[in-house]
């Protein structure tokens, strides 16, 4: 079947730093994939995504390459701030309707 | 354009007592989606509806819980009895027909507190 599994948090890094939060996927056939960003009291945003292999997609400095042949999807920033603090969800589009979400990853950023 | 709307954004409520959660999805989309998020489980799909007619509702944990959208334009998801273990966040998104799977638009959520 179709599940998202993401690097377990929390993660915490100072300002400027470099930001990796892993994420793989099962699926069948060839999903979209999406990255996600929840900030304290909000709902889910959607971050930036891709919906085919060897795809990049960027938002905000955040990017994440569509690696078909290692099933992931990382996400990656150069330099983090503390406005970054926030949940990332990795989630998968399938052909069904459904998004599958990973369980999230939490993002401290500290000056 | 107005985003996807809820409300109550916070709810606190008895053991017992109907809890009602409201959503007005963005003008247009065809998709509503209903969310809970706990720390637990995190966030899990409840139900959703195409143009109004509930799809799939295979993540609605129990009959207590039940959802109605009668117009394109409004989604209700209502427990009765309510009880401590429903107390959550509940997210509705919406999503347009044309736009890829994954492309939903999240409200800003209601937080349920059942004591």
């Amino acid at each position: 079947g179709n599940s998202v599994t993401q690097m377990e948090g929390p993660v915490t890094l100072s300002e400027e730093a470099f930001l990796t939060i892993n994420c793989t996927y099962t699926a069948t056939g060839y999903p979209s994939l999406f990255w996600y960003v929840q900030y304290p009291g909000e709902g889910l945003q959607l971050l930036l995504k891709a919906t085919k292999a060897d795809d990049k997609g960027s938002n905000k400095g955040f990017e994440a390459t569509y690696r078909k042949e290692t099933t992931s999807f990382h996400l990656e920033k150069g330099s983090v701030q503390v406005s970054d603090s926030a949940v990332y969800f990795c989630a998968l589009g399938t052909s069904y309707d459904k998004v599958i979400f990973g369980p999230g990853t939490s993002l401290s950023v500290i000056p | 354009d107005a985003g996807v709307i809820q409300s109550p954004r916070h709810e606190v409520t008895e053991m017992g007592q109907e809890v009602t959660l409201r959503c007005k999805p963005i003008s247009g989309h065809d998709y509503l989606f209903w969310y809970r998020q706990t720390m637990m489980r995190g966030l899990e799909l409840l139900i959703y509806f195409n143009n109004n007619v509930p799809i799939d509702d295979s993540g609605m944990p129990e009959d207590r819980f039940s959802a109605k959208m009668p117009n394109a334009s409004f989604s209700t998801l209502k427990i009765q009895p309510s009880e401590p273990r429903d107390s959550a966040v509940y997210f509705c998104a919406s999503r347009l027909a044309s736009a890829n799977t994954g492309e939903l638009f999240f409200g800003e959520g209601s937080r349920l507190t059942v004591l």
